[in-house]
């Protein structure tokens, strides 16, 4: 059964960094493009970042090139974003996602954690 | 960016009714459109993709048809588990978009 399980989640001042993290099991995760998504509360969906499975792409929305990394470990089966220069409008849950093959959308997803910038 | 429109935003049916949700991009995808389920305390649940196939493990009672601009996924002989929201998303470019969303409740 494939399993996603993000973790590392919490509150944060705005300005301060994050790391997020993302086991996977189930799968081999070396074979599989993973992607961050998130959606901020009261919200609609949000594409964040997405890695190719050796981690020699990555690709980000504009509103987080410079500010968050996406990374993987693939002996670890894990997916990680850091999350620096963290801003208010940051705040959301946030998910860990599969791609399916070769395609850009989303076969698999995590039950998201929660990221709150504040204060 | 491909801006996604989807409508509408709220849903009221019955069980057994069926109803349609639509899914319009601001240019040409071809067929790169999902659509997926967000029930509360669940993964996001992944439909259809390709415009028109269904997932596997997907009831037949769901649907999606359109290419180009326009989409719709269609739920027919609603069963009380399909009450959720639904959103669209394409993949034919990067940033990857999704719509807005559409609740779907019980009458």
């Amino acid at each position: 059964e494939v399993q996603l399980v993000e973790s590392g989640g919490g509150l944060v001042q705005p300005g301060r960094s994050l790391k997020l993290s993302c086991a996977a099991s189930g799968f081999t995760f070396s074979d599989y493009n993973m992607a961050w998504v998130r959606q901020a509360p009261k919200k609609g969906l949000e594409w964040v970042a997405t890695i190719s499975y050796d981690g020699s792409s990555t690709y980000y929305r504009d509103s987080v090139k410079g500010r968050f990394t996406i990374s993987r470990d693939n002996a670890k089966s894990t997916l990680y974003l850091q999350m620096d220069s963290l801003r208010s409008e940051d705040t959301a849950t946030y998910y860990c996602a599969r791609h399916l093959g070769a395609s850009w959308y989303f076969d698999y997803w995590g039950q998201g954690v929660m990221v709150t910038v504040s204060s | 960016d491909v801006q996604m429109t989807q409508s509408p935003s709220y849903l009221a049916a019955s069980p057994g009714e069926s109803v349609s949700i639509s899914c319009k991009a601001s240019k040409s995808i071809s067929n790169n459109l999902a659509w997926y389920q967000e029930k509360p305390g669940k993964a996001n649940k992944l439909l259809i993709h390709s415009g028109s196939t269904l997932q596997s493990g997907t009831p037949s009672r769901f649907s999606g048809s359109g290419s180009g601009t326009d989409f719709t996924l269609t739920i027919r002989s609603l069963e009380s588990e399909d009450f959720a929201v639904y959103y669209c998303q394409q993949y034919n470019e990067y940033p990857l978009t999704f719509g807005s969303g559409t609740k779907l409740e019980i009458k």
